[in-house]
C-alpha cells in the first residue's frame, strides 16, 4: 500500500530565506497533491501534480514531481510570515483514496 | 465553484450521546465522499469512503458500528458518532470528489471540518 513520508516535520525559518520540503512515497502514485492547513482550519489545495517532471508555481511556492525517484518537493522562496502553516503532501490514484504525508509545520519568524 | 460545507462546525456533547455531522457539496454532485479524522498536530487519517447509494468502505481499525456513514444523495453524506466517548474527540474533515472528476485530476474538495469535543 502507498505510504507517504515528509521531511522535515517541523521547520523554523527566517523571513527572506529559502527552503525545501520533501515528500517521498513508497509505490507508484499517479498524482501528487500539496495542501496548506492553518491552525483550526481545514485544507487548502495548493498544487496538483500529474506527471513526471511537472512543476507548478504560485507566488513564493513551487512544487515539482519526480515519479522515477518517487519524490515531490515544495520549495519556498524568500519566506514571509504569512506562509506559516502546516503543509501536507498526499498521493493517490485516479478514482481512489488519498494517502497523506505526516505534514510539515512551518514557522517563519522575522 | 467546488464548495463543500460541514455542519456543525463545532459540537460539544456528553459522553454516551450520538452526534451527527453533515457534509454537503454545494455546487457539484459528488459520487464519492471521504471522511477523515485529525488529532492535534497530526496528519489526516482516512476513516471511510462513502459512495452514493451504497455502503461505506471503512479503513482498517475503524469501527463501522461506531462511526455510521450514510451517503443518501449526490450532495450529502453524514457521519454519526454513536455513543461518543472522550477518546472520540477530534477534528473530523470530509471531502467530496466531483462526479466525472476535473481534467483527470481526481481532486477532492475539502469541507471546513467539525471539531468534536466529548465531555
Amino acid at each position: 500500500e502507498l505510504k507517504v513520508e515528509q521531511n522535515p516535520l517541523f521547520l523554523s525559518m527566517q523571513e527572506g530565506k529559502n527552503y525545501t520540503i520533501y515528500c517521498n512515497y513508497s509505490t507508484t502514485s499517479d498524482r501528487l497533491y500539496w495542501y496548506r492547513q492553518d491552525p483550526g482550519k481545514s485544507l487548502e489545495s495548493l498544487f496538483v501534480l500529474l506527471s513526471n517532471g511537472a512543476v507548478k508555481q504560485e507566488g513564493r511556492l513551487m512544487a515539482s514531481l519526480d515519479t522515477k525517484a518517487r519524490l515531490s518537493t515544495l520549495h519556498i522562496t524568500a519566506a514571509v510570515h504569512d506562509l506559516s502553516a502546516t503543509y501536507f503532501c498526499a498521493g493517490g490514484y485516479l478514482g481512489d483514496k488519498l494517502i497523506f504525508g505526516t505534514g510539515t509545520r512551518l514557522q517563519v519568524f522575522p | 465553484g467546488a464548495v463543500v460545507s460541514q455542519h456543525p462546525s463545532r459540537v460539544i456533547c456528553k459522553s454516551g450521546t450520538s452526534v451527527k455531522i453533515e457534509c454537503r457539496s454545494l455546487d457539484f454532485q459528488a459520487t464519492t465522499m471521504f471522511w477523515y479524522r485529525q488529532f492535534p498536530k497530526k496528519s489526516l487519517m482516512l476513516m471511510a469512503t462513502s459512495n452514493e447509494g451504497s455502503k461505506a468502505t471503512y479503513e482498517q481499525g475503524v469501527e463501522k458500528d461506531k462511526f455510521l456513514i450514510n451517503h443518501a444523495s449526490l450532495t450529502l453524506s453524514t457521519l454519526t458518532v454513536t455513543s461518543a466517548h472522550p477518546e472520540d474527540s477530534s477534528f473530523y474533515i470530509c471531502s467530496a470528489r466531483a462526479q466525472g472528476g476535473t481534467s483527470g485530476s481526481n481532486e477532492q474538495f475539502f469541507g471546513p471540518g467539525t471539531r468534536l469535543t466529548v465531555l
